[in-house]
């Protein structure tokens, strides 16, 4: 079964500056999405980013940015320019590409809270 | 306004009451599905649908049921209710686009709590 890692309960970040939420993953897979949701106060969840694994090139949307190191399944978020808006819940979550049982299933992380301070 | 309406937001039940989470979607998803999220544990897959007439269960299908009459609706039913279920629910749904890795879209979720 995969398994996915934030070690990161909390974090914060002063306004304007950057910050990296870390994200780990176990699977024996090797084809498969890795997917970041953003969870403000309103409780909606919001797609952030997405990798496709076979894809070496890290995704990227306007100030956000993935490390994604397949080998250390390793699949960072980073926020860069941080704005009072982005604090949230950040959840990582995975889903395998192949087709199937258990293959349209998300497998999330337990979240990383993220404060931005002014 | 597209995208996938939950109803109701917020709901308190007795133990041993049974009621229906409604989820509905407006964009011709094949795909939906019901996720509880609670405190420190993420969000888990409860059951799913990738079509109408066709719904299997998930990580912790326990003391719900679902069924997929139309594409736009997949309620999702708490026969007896208990404490453990108190959480919130979100129902999510994508195209068959999910295949290809795109992602989903989430209802609002509902809160609900079992005394």
């Amino acid at each position: 079964a995969q398994t996915v890692t934030q070690s990161q309960p909390e974090m914060s970040v002063q306004e304007a500056e950057t910050v990296t939420l870390s994200c780990t993953y176990d699977t024996s897979e090797s084809d498969y999405y890795l997917f970041w949701y953003k969870q403000p106060p309103s409780r909606q969840m919001i797609l952030v980013i997405r990798q496709e694994a076979y894809k070496q090139q890290n995704a990227t949307e306007n100030r956000f940015s993935v490390n994604f190191q397949k080998a250390a399944k390793s699949f960072s978020l980073k926020i860069s320019d941080s704005q009072l808006g982005d604090a949230a819940m950040y959840f990582c979550a995975y889903r395998r590409r192949q087709s199937g049982a258990g293959s349209y299933q998300l497998t999330f992380g337990k979240g990383t809270k993220l404060s931005v301070i002014p | 306004n597209a995208g996938v309406t939950q109803t109701p937001k917020f709901q308190v039940l007795k133990t041993g009451q049974s009621m229906t989470l409604q989820c509905a979607q407006d964009m011709n998803h094949e795909y939906m599905s019901w996720y509880r999220q609670d405190p420190g544990m993420g969000l888990r897959l409860i059951h799913y649908s990738v079509g109408a007439g066709i719904t299997d269960q998930g990580e912790v299908p326990n003391g719900y049921n679902v069924s997929r009459s139309t594409t736009e609706d997949f309620p999702l039913r708490l026969l007896s209710a208990a404490p453990s279920q108190t959480s919130v629910y979100f129902c999510a749904s994508s195209s068959h686009g999910l295949l290809k890795g795109y992602g989903y879209t989430f209802g609002s979720g509902t809160r609900l709590t079992v005394v």
